[in-house]
This record gives C-alpha cells, structure tokens and sequence, in this order.
C-alpha cells in the first residue's frame, strides 16, 4: 500500500499571506496526486488533481505543483475561507490513501 | 448539477452490520467514468478510502484492510448504491461519505454531506 505523509500537521498564518503544505507519497505515483479542502462539519472539496490541474471553480489562488513522491500545494493571498483542513490524495493505484491531514489556522 | 445523500441508521450495535445507502440525482450510476465510492473519517480524524463500484457490471474495489467485512452494491432502478460493513466495532464509528470518482482525473468530484455511524450497545 502507498503511505501518504503531509507537513506539516499545522500551520497559522495570516489573511494575506502564502503558505505552502507539502506532500509525500512512499512510492512514485506520477502525477496521480489530488488537494482536498475541508471545513468542519462538511465533505471535503477537490481543489487541485492530478498534482497540478485546478479544479473547476477553484480560485486560482490555489496550486499544484511536483510528480514522483514529492508534491506541494500552495495558497498565496490567504482569505478568510482559506482556513480549513487540507488533504492529499494518491489515486495511482487502490488502495486509495489519504495524507493524514493539514490544519490551516488563522495567526 | 450532481448530488449524492447518505441514508441509513445512525447507531449500530457492536458484531452487527452497519448499511448505507447513497442516492445519487444528476448523474447515473450505471454510466461510465465513474467510480461510486464510501469513504470514512473518524471523530478527529483523517480519511480512509473503503472501496467503490464501477461499470454496468458492478465491478467493485475493496481496501484491503476491511478484509472480508464490506461489500458495496449498485442499484440502477433507484439509482443509489450502498455499504455493507459487517461485525462492527467501536473502531468503525466514524463519518461515512459517499463520493463519485473520475476517471478523466482520478480524483472525489463530488460528495454526500456524510452520516454519522456510532458503533455502541
């Protein structure tokens, strides 16, 4: 099974500014490697897959970037609804993973 | 506009089975490029991808780590599919969404609001 490590496990920073969350897969997975953000008490939402590709609807604001084991994902101008939870995702191969999760909080 | 909603109890009693049932409007679940998914988050915790059914046949993929305990099934007529978990624990608790993946990206497009499953006596 491929581990997904993220970090780091919290961050604080401040409405605008940029931060950037890293991800790292056990294995190569190419570029089969999704950004998913959730809030409490909700699903969580695609923002970026295949390691770069954003996702329809999602400010530009947000980025993907890398391929092999390492990838990063980034948010400049930080708004107010930026503060959540982030998730990277592998979908080279079942069973899916998930990174154990970033906390995004507000300095 | 796709939507997809959980159904099923909320409280499940230890060593019984735990079903779930997602409805799915806007979309079909017999089409193609398209995984029907579960995915579970426990209290405070992270995500865990459980399996999925694809195709008109009903092929299904299974985390290994829930052995022989799941199953997932489709039923087009209503257009919902559904989670069978048997011999549950209190580990099972958690948050059951059900998700539809793409294959043109292979990533959750799209995802029910969740249902709490509390696994006690």
């Amino acid at each position: 099974d491929i581990q997904m490590t993220q970090s780091p496990s919290s961050l604080s920073a401040s409405v605008g500014g940029r931060v950037t969350i890293t991800c790292r897969a056990s294995q190569n997975i190419f570029k089969y490697l999704n950004w998913y953000q959730q809030k409490p008490g909700k699903a969580p939402k695609v923002l970026i897959y295949a390691a770069s590709s954003l996702q329809s609807g999602v400010p530009s604001r947000f980025s993907g970037s890398g391929s092999g084991t390492d990838f990063t994902l980034s948010i400049s101008s930080l708004q107010p609804e930026d503060f959540a939870i982030y998730y990277c995702q592998q979908s080279h191969s079942t069973p899916y993973s998930f990174g154990q999760g970033t906390k995004l909080e507000v300095k | 506009q796709v939507q997809l909603q959980e159904s099923g109890p909320g409280l499940v009693k230890p060593s019984e089975t735990l079903s779930l049932t997602c409805t799915v409007s806007g979309a079909s679940v017999s089409s193609g490029g398209h995984h029907w998914t579960w995915i579970r988050q426990p209290p405070g915790k992270g995500l865990e991808w459980i399996g999925y059914i694809y195709d008109d046949s009903g092929n299904t993929d299974y985390n290994p780590s829930f052995e022989s305990r799941v199953t997932i099934s489709g039923d087009p007529s209503k257009n919902q599919f559904s989670l069978s978990l048997t011999s549950v624990t209190a580990a099972d608790t958690a948050l059951y969404f059900c998700a539809r993946g793409v294959t043109s990206g292979w990533n959750f497009d799209c995802w029910g609001q969740g249902t709490l499953v509390t696994v006690s006596s």
